[in-house]
């Protein structure tokens, strides 16, 4: 149980265009799902918190109209890098929750961008 | 602000053999949970085990256990009987909630392990 997927795994896109990253609980309810972006060799960094059906949360430094985040259901958020720039290849991981009582996130298998 | 430390940026074991990852972090609050993530190759996070801090008894799940010491801010991960499969970087992580009341956790910056057969 608990499986969370992204899609795509990786995607490549001109300087200028923008991405959509989706992902999806697949056998459970999320009702917050989490985006983070990990640098190569570094720890995860927290971007953002959504809960279904209300505006995300950002953390402090990462651009709402950059990154724009939707939770239209309890199954799928996504992510849409807008107007990418090179500077913003990363691995992007989403996570997910569901049973409060958990108090548990699980995670997708991270999407790479590069933004050429 | 909660605060997460490794201090091993690396480690090593031989398979079959035990080791022991550390973390230490800050924090003012009394009720809690700390996790270790596991992530391989893959890049997959994976939950290898969780903590909860009102709990003394220390979590255990199969060959992976957790040291517990809430007074010293100490949540350290023994392996035992190392496997191959067990390479990965491990994180530690501590969940906190933000001012708006939406919880997140924190990671620290990782520990690689390596399993030499």
């Amino acid at each position: 149980g608990a499986v969370v997927s992204q899609h795509p795994s990786r995607v490549i896109c001109k300087s200028g265009t923008s991405v959509k990253i989706e992902c999806r609980s697949l056998d459970f309810q999320a009702t917050t799902m989490f985006w983070y972006r990990q640098f190569p060799k570094k720890s995860l960094m927290l971007m953002a918190t959504s809960n279904e059906g209300s505006k995300a949360t950002y953390e402090q430094g990462v651009e709402k109209d950059k990154f724009l985040i939707n939770h239209a259901s309890l199954t799928l958020s996504t992510l849409t890098v807008t107007s990418a720039h090179p500077e913003d290849s990363s691995f992007y991981i989403c996570s997910a929750m569901g049973d409060r009582k958990v108090e548990t996130q699980y995670f997708g298998p991270g999407t790479r961008l590069l933004v050429l | 602000a909660q605060t997460v430390t490794q201090s091993q940026p690396e480690m090593s074991v031989q398979e079959a053999e035990t080791v022991t990852l550390s973390c230490t972090y800050d924090t003012s609050e009394s009720d809690y949970y700390l996790f270790w993530y596991k992530q391989p190759p893959s890049r997959q996070m994976i939950l290898v085990i969780r903590q909860e801090a009102y709990k003394q008894q220390n979590a255990t799940e199969n060959r992976f256990s957790v040291n517990f010491q809430k007074a010293a801010k100490s949540f350290s991960l023994k392996i035992s009987d190392s496997q191959l499969g067990d390479a990965a970087m491990y994180f530690c992580a501590y969940r906190t909630l933000t001012q708006g009341g939406s919880e997140k956790l924190v990671f620290g910056k990782g520990t690689k392990l390596t399993v030499n057969p």
